[in-house]
């Protein structure tokens, strides 16, 4: 059965790095979202992305994330410059678009902690 | 504001018996609704998807919409100590390609 794949599974990074976390999404689906959650609160959507471009993004989504779909297959999160809220799981998640068919299939998810 | 509301729980129900969770939303435009199981630690895992008025059945699984009150609930029948888990809620309206959560319900499923 497909799958979105997300690595790493954890990323541990100090206060003020980069980080870039990897998705592999669904390889028909066309449209592709990275969502967070906090440790004991609510899934929080961060952004969407189709044809290339960003489709939507939420007010958590500032300048310091950015998105990529650098080949076919992968989609990345870059996040400059690390804060210690950032700490979360980050959620990649695809979707197929036919009147028939808007599910969003989710990745296993990247436990990212700052420190 | 699109808001999805839950009851947060836990829910607590002894095994064998049916489950009932309930969700309610704000945007009356919002055309598509699902259920969400999440294990502690784990993704968000697609239980059921529901579009129209009624109710869709699925296994021991039934989703249940209606649009004019705005709410969506899920059943689950003969409750096993393996669904104990938290049910999320996620709502998509028309215009736009985000889901809108809520925030889970707990449930615990009693031996």
């Amino acid at each position: 059965e497909p799958e979105v794949t997300q690595t790493p599974s954890h990323q541990v990074t100090q206060m003020g790095q980069e980080v870039i976390l990897r998705c592999v999404p669904i390889s028909n689906h066309l449209y592709f979202y990275w969502y967070r959650q906090i440790l004991g609160q609510k899934v929080e959507f961060l952004v969407s992305f189709y044809n290339n471009e960003i489709s939507e993004k939420s007010e958590i989504f500032d300048d310091q994330f950015s998105v990529e779909r650098p080949d076919g297959s992968n989609f990345t999160l870059k996040i400059r410059s690390t804060k210690l809220e950032d700490s979360a799981m980050y959620f990649c998640a695809s979707m197929g678009w036919d009147r028939l068919n808007t599910e969003a299939f989710f990745g296993q998810g990247t436990r990212l902690t700052v420190v | 504001q699109k808001e999805v509301e839950q009851n947060s729980g836990p829910l607590s129900v002894p095994e064998g018996a049916i489950a009932s969770l309930n969700c309610t939303y704000s945007d009356r435009g919002s055309q598509s609704f699902f259920w969400y199981r999440q294990y502690s630690g784990k993704s968000p895992e697609l239980i059921m998807s529901i579009y129209s008025n009624g109710d869709k059945e699925d296994g021991r699984f039934t989703a249940q919409l209606n649009k004019a009150s705005q709410y969506v609930s899920l059943l689950i029948r003969d409750s096993q100590p393996s669904d104990s888990a938290t049910y999320l809620c996620a709502v998509k309206g028309n215009s736009n390609y985000q889901l809108i959560w809520g925030a889970g319900t707990k449930l615990i499923i009693k031996p």
